[in-house]
């Protein structure tokens, strides 16, 4: 089974400073691990992801997340923010070994961008 | 427009009604799946379904009733619900392992 802890219930920043949301995962076998964003009222949208390959990974709106596997690691950065990034950002991870992805998700951080 | 529809939107019942929700994917998708989303609570899975067959229940009550009649459609069928049913309901589909979820707009619910 997998587990995923988002360090940071809640992370306020100043517009165009950078960012850094945390994210551990626990697992017994290889993951994929996946960062999303919720914006108020609606679903939620695949910002970025890591498979295999290269540990550091670029998504959508200038986020980006490096995979450490020796930390169990997937922190997701943004070096310069904006307000239309305020938003709840979800992690996920799912084991390779499964058929049906089932993701397990983090309880969330709520990034809060202050003019 | 994400590819996958829910509706309806929003929804306010009263603990005796009955209702349904709904998914639909156009995505070409294999599974599908149910999530229920409480106010400073993680996402909780409540049901998966892959090519139509329900391959996870996570423990959910009786009274929340999943239906997949194919692999674009997806529906949850509610009745006698809780206040503490109350939510944010997300239906999300997935193609191959390791591709993430599409989730859909989700359904706010409301149990009067």
């Amino acid at each position: 089974a997998q587990s995923v802890t988002q360090l940071d219930s809640q992370v306020p920043v100043f517009e165009e400073a950078p960012v850094e949301l945390r994210c551990n995962y626990s697992s017994s076998v290889s993951v994929y691990l996946f960062w999303y964003v919720q914006y108020p009222n609606q679903g939620l949208q695949l910002l970025l992801k890591y498979l295999s390959g290269s540990t550091l990974v670029k998504g959508i709106n200038g986020f980006e997340a490096e995979f450490n596997k020796s930390q169990t690691s997937f922190h997701l950065r943004k070096p310069s923010v904006h307000i239309s990034d305020t938003a709840e950002y979800f992690c996920a991870v799912s084991g390779m070994n499964q058929g049906a992805q089932k993701l397990v998700f983090g309880q969330g951080t709520r990034l809060t961008i202050n003019p | 427009e994400t590819g996958v529809t829910q509706t309806p939107r929003h929804l306010v019942m009263g603990m005796t009604n009955k209702k349904s929700l709904k998914c639909e994917q156009h995505l070409g998708h294999n599974a599908m799946y149910w999530y229920k989303q409480s106010a400073k609570k993680p996402l909780e899975l409540m049901f998966v379904y892959n090519f139509k067959e329900q391959t996870e229940n996570n423990s959910v009550p009786s009274r929340f009733s999943p239906e997949c009649p194919n692999s674009s459609h997806l529906f949850l069928h509610l009745h006698t619900l809780q206040p503490e049913d109350s939510a944010l309901y997300l239906c999300a589909s997935s193609q191959e392992q390791g591709f993430g979820y599409t989730f859909g707009s989700g359904t706010r619910l409301t149990v009067v």
